[in-house]
Parts: structure tokens; C-alpha cells; sequence
């Protein structure tokens, strides 16, 4: 079966600092990659998708990822934090030929201090 | 143009009572999906569709019924609610094709006593 581990159920960082949030799929076949942000008490919103093509992905608000197949990762990475990006990130995988299901790992908050 | 919207957006039920949760989206999608969201476990998948008048299991789908009689809406049922599920429950619509993303709705968190 499937499966999303997102390592680090909380990570805290400085303002200024990297952000590196990480995914790992484990999978027979090609994925797509997803990575969502949710605000408390809100929805989930799309950062940024990995389908085909170049495995450098820019997504909004500075945040890009890398889909790394012989590593079977796609970690989250933003140069520098602003207290805007303290929320919880999610790591998703789909498959053609699923109905686009998704499968979801736990999750990643991000606390973002002075 | 409201996107994915969920009808109530909280909820307390007592156990056994019964309810149903709405979903609706106005961007013609043809799949659709509800997800439950608990702490330190992600999303997990419910059931889904991918058509008017079609549904299908996902990974965690006992105790609930879902419904697709138009293409835009989909409901969720609780025929007898449990405390197992108190929960945040999220719908998402997909157009289709492989590089579209589902887009979520805002969520609907129920407490069942």
C-alpha cells in the first residue's frame, strides 16, 4: 500500500531562518506530489504539485520543492520564514488511475518565533 | 464563483442522533470526495465520486453513506453517530485530468457527545 511520512510532527524556526519540511512516499509506481498549508481553523490550500516534468517545483508564498525518485522524497524548502508561514503543512501522493484519491501523511506544524 | 462550500460548519450531536453533512461546488467537477481530518492522523478518505450518481469507499468509510444525486453536491450521512466520529470533515472537488488539484471546502467540525 501507499503511504506519505512526514517526519516531525512539529518544527519550530526563526524568522529569517530555512524552512525544511520533509515528505517521503513509498510506492511501486510513479506519484504525484502535493504539498497543502492550513491555517487554523481553515481549509487546506494547494503550495505546490509535482505531476511530470522538471522535479524543481516553485510554489506560492516563496516555498518550492524537490521530487527526488532515487530518495523517494519531495521535501518542502523556503529560504527565509515569515510568522505568516506558521500553519500545518501536509504532504500528499496520488497515482493515475486512482480517481486522483489522495493519501495524506500526518502532517507538520510550524512555529515560527522572533 | 464560491468554490467548494460545507453546509453546517459545526455541529454537537448526541450519540445515535443522525445527520447529514452538505457539500457543494459550483466549478462543474466531476469528482468529488469527504475526508475526515483527526489530530496527529492527516486526512483520511471517506468515500468519493467520480461521476453524478456514482460513489465509491475510500479507506475509511464505516458508518457513513454518502449520496451524488447532482453532479454538484454530495452528501454525507451519519446514521447513528458515534463519538469515534467527532471529527473535522473536509469535502474537495476535482475537475479531472492528471495535473488538476482537488480544491477543499472550508471544513465542518462535528462533536458528537
Amino acid at each position: 500500500a501507499q503511504s506519505v511520512t512526514q517526519l516531525g510532527s512539529h518544527v519550530s524556526v526563526s524568522e529569517g531562518a530555512l524552512v525544511l519540511l520533509r515528505c517521503n512516499y513509498s510506492s511501486s509506481v510513479p506519484p504525484y506530489l502535493f504539498w497543502y498549508v492550513q491555517y487554523p481553523n481553515q481549509g487546506l490550500q494547494l503550495l505546490l504539485k509535482y505531476t511530470t516534468g522538471a522535479t524543481l517545483v516553485k510554489g506560492i508564498n516563496g516555498f518550492e520543492a524537490e521530487f527526488k525518485k532515487s530518495e523517494t522524497s519531495f521535501h518542502l524548502t523556503k529560504p527565509s520564514a515569515h510568522m505568516s508561514d506558521a500553519a500545518e503543512y501536509f504532504c500528499a501522493v496520488s497515482y493515475t488511475g486512482t480517481a486522483s484519491k489522495l493519501t495524506f501523511g500526518t502532517g507538520t506544524r510550524l512555529q515560527v518565533t522572533l | 464563483n464560491a468554490g467548494v462550500t460545507q453546509t453546517p460548519k459545526f455541529r454537537v450531536l448526541k450519540t445515535g442522533q443522525s445527520m447529514t453533512l452538505l457539500c457543494a461546488q459550483d466549478m462543474n467537477h466531476e469528482y468529488m470526495y469527504w475526508y475526515r481530518q483527526d489530530p496527529g492522523m492527516g486526512l483520511r478518505l471517506i468515500h468519493y465520486s467520480v461521476g453524478e450518481g456514482t460513489t465509491a469507499k475510500g479507506e475509511v468509510p464505516d458508518g457513513y453513506n454518502v449520496s451524488r444525486l447532482k453532479k454538484q453536491n454530495f452528501l454525507l450521512g451519519l446514521e447513528s453517530a458515534a463519538p469515534s466520529q467527532t471529527s473535522v470533515y473536509f469535502c474537495a472537488s476535482y475537475r479531472g485530468g492528471d495535473v488538476d488539484t482537488q480544491y477543499f471546502g472550508p471544513g465542518t467540525r462535528l462533536t458528537v457527545l
